[in-house]
């Protein structure tokens, strides 16, 4: 079945470790995007691929970093974790045309202690 | 800054019909997105409005005036399964979405 693939589903991180979430789509997508979510707050943009080799900063980009080196991947980097990195990662992907809708990955829960 | 308000939650009855309304402030939005998330799922995407005017789509129907910076997505013949919470979301000048914090869903039956 095409679609988003998030590992892990969930994680426990002590603070300071270094941890990279996955994310890989089979629709062959050009556009992928990160997004966390807070209670509260909404869905908020991290980092963005509008196509492999490109990136681009969302709303919080502060301590995430990503990287595309092909159209299917699309991993997030935590460099130090910090325990305000706690939430629920969305990985998300379209085709790039401004009114495509996206596909989310199901979610990597991440409780940073 | 762009932002877009809505209702924390709606509760109504199964069978009703209930608005969920969105205002956003912004120069401009390129248009208005909604997304409907059950709880522990991911978001599923419901329905567009690039222009002004009212979208179908089934049950559910959205609805879009940028003059007032207003809309509303509104859900027919509710049933259990539709008690979710929904998303509004606005494509920006850069062609990102800015998110709602969403509207909880309460189906009584």
């Amino acid at each position: 079945i095409a679609g988003i693939t998030q590992a892990p589903t969930s994680q426990i991180l002590a603070a300071g470790r270094r941890m990279t979430l996955r994310c890989t789509q089979d629709m062959r997508h050009n556009a992928m995007y990160w997004y966390r979510q807070d209670l509260g707050l909404g869905l908020r943009l991290i980092h963005y691929s509008n196509t492999a080799g490109t990136t681009g900063k969302g709303e919080v980009p502060d301590g995430y970093s990503v990287s595309r080196a092909n159209t299917d991947d699309f991993p997030l980097t935590l460099a130090s974790a910090v325990p305000s990195q706690t939430s629920v990662y969305f990985c998300a992907s379209s085709d790039g045309l401004s009114h495509s809708p996206l596909h989310f990955g199901n979610g990597t829960r991440l409780t940073v202690t | 800054g762009q932002s877009l308000e809505q209702p924390s939650e709606v509760t109504a009855v199964e069978g009703a019909i209930v608005q969920i309304n969105c205002t956003y402030q912004t120069s401009g939005f390129y248009g208005l997105s909604w997304y409907q998330q059950h709880d522990g799922g991911a978001p599923t995407f419901l329905s567009y409005n690039a222009l002004d005017g009212l979208e179908e789509t089934g049950r559910f129907s959205s609805f879009l005036s940028r003059s007032d910076s207003y809309g509303y997505l509104l859900l027919q013949e509710l049933q259990m399964k539709d008690s979710a919470s929904y998303f509004c979301a606005g494509l920006d000048s850069n062609y990102q979405l800015i998110w709602g914090a969403g509207t909880k869903l309460i189906i009584k039956p």
